[in-house]
């Protein structure tokens, strides 16, 4: 069965420093891979995602993500990191047809 | 657009209470699912739709009634609501299979006393 697996489940970094979010996913084919984001008391809003192609993807508000093949991460990177960017974020995968399988999320706090 | 929009925002039950969540989409998507969310736990899917008067059951479906007599919604029941049923609720829509991006609603809070 599909998983995502986020290891952190709190990160604290500084204003202006740099970011990763880790994702680990478990899928036996190509895997279709997203990151998601909620600010408090908000929806989720796509940031970025993967089908195919280029390993390293942009995304929304300066993020994007590196689709490792052979260690099974699409990891989330930032390199400087500002106050609004305080949030939960979600690494997801597509797991056929019609379903999206969620880690448990990280959540962001930065420090001023 | 409004996109996706949910109601109600907050409801407080009391256990055995039935009660109706609608969500509602302006972007003619042909796929809608429900998901809750809980600490720790990330989304787990529901119930889903893959167009009017489609359902199927998602990952945790036991509890859950859905309905999409209409293409721009999709109701989420709650026949005898159950203190392990309060969470987060989110309406999602795609265009089509959950490979494209899926458009979230604002959530419905939920809690069953």
């Amino acid at each position: 069965a599909q998983s995502v697996t986020q290891p952190d489940i709190h990160i604290t970094v500084s204003e202006g420093a740099s970011l990763e979010l880790r994702c680990n996913y478990s899928y036996g084919a190509t895997p279709y891979l997203f990151w998601y984001v909620q600010s408090p008391g908000q929806g989720l809003q796509l940031l970025l995602k993967y089908f195919s192609g280029d390993t390293l993807v942009q995304g929304i508000k300066g993020f994007e993500a590196e689709f490792k093949r052979s260690q099974s991460s699409f990891n989330l990177r930032k390199p400087s990191v500002h106050w609004s960017d305080a949030a939960e974020y979600f690494c997801a995968v597509g797991a056929g047809g019609n379903k999206l399988v969620f880690g448990a999320g990280t959540i962001l706090r930065v420090k001023s | 657009n409004a996109g996706v929009t949910q109601t109600p925002k907050f409801r407080v039950l009391k256990t055995g209470q039935s009660m109706t969540l609608l969500c509602a989409q302006d972007m003619n998507h042909e796929y809608m699912y429900w998901y809750r969310q809980d600490p720790g736990m990330g989304l787990r899917l529901i119930h889903y739709s893959v167009g009017e008067g489609t359902t199927a059951k998602g990952e945790v479906p036991d509890g859950y009634n859905v309905s999409r007599l209409k293409k721009q919604n999709f109701l989420l029941g709650l026949e005898s609501a159950a203190p392990s049923q309060t969470s987060v609720y989110f309406c999602a829509s795609s265009y089509q299979t959950g490979v494209e991006t899926q458009y979230f609603g604002p959530g419905t809070r939920l809690l069953v006393l």
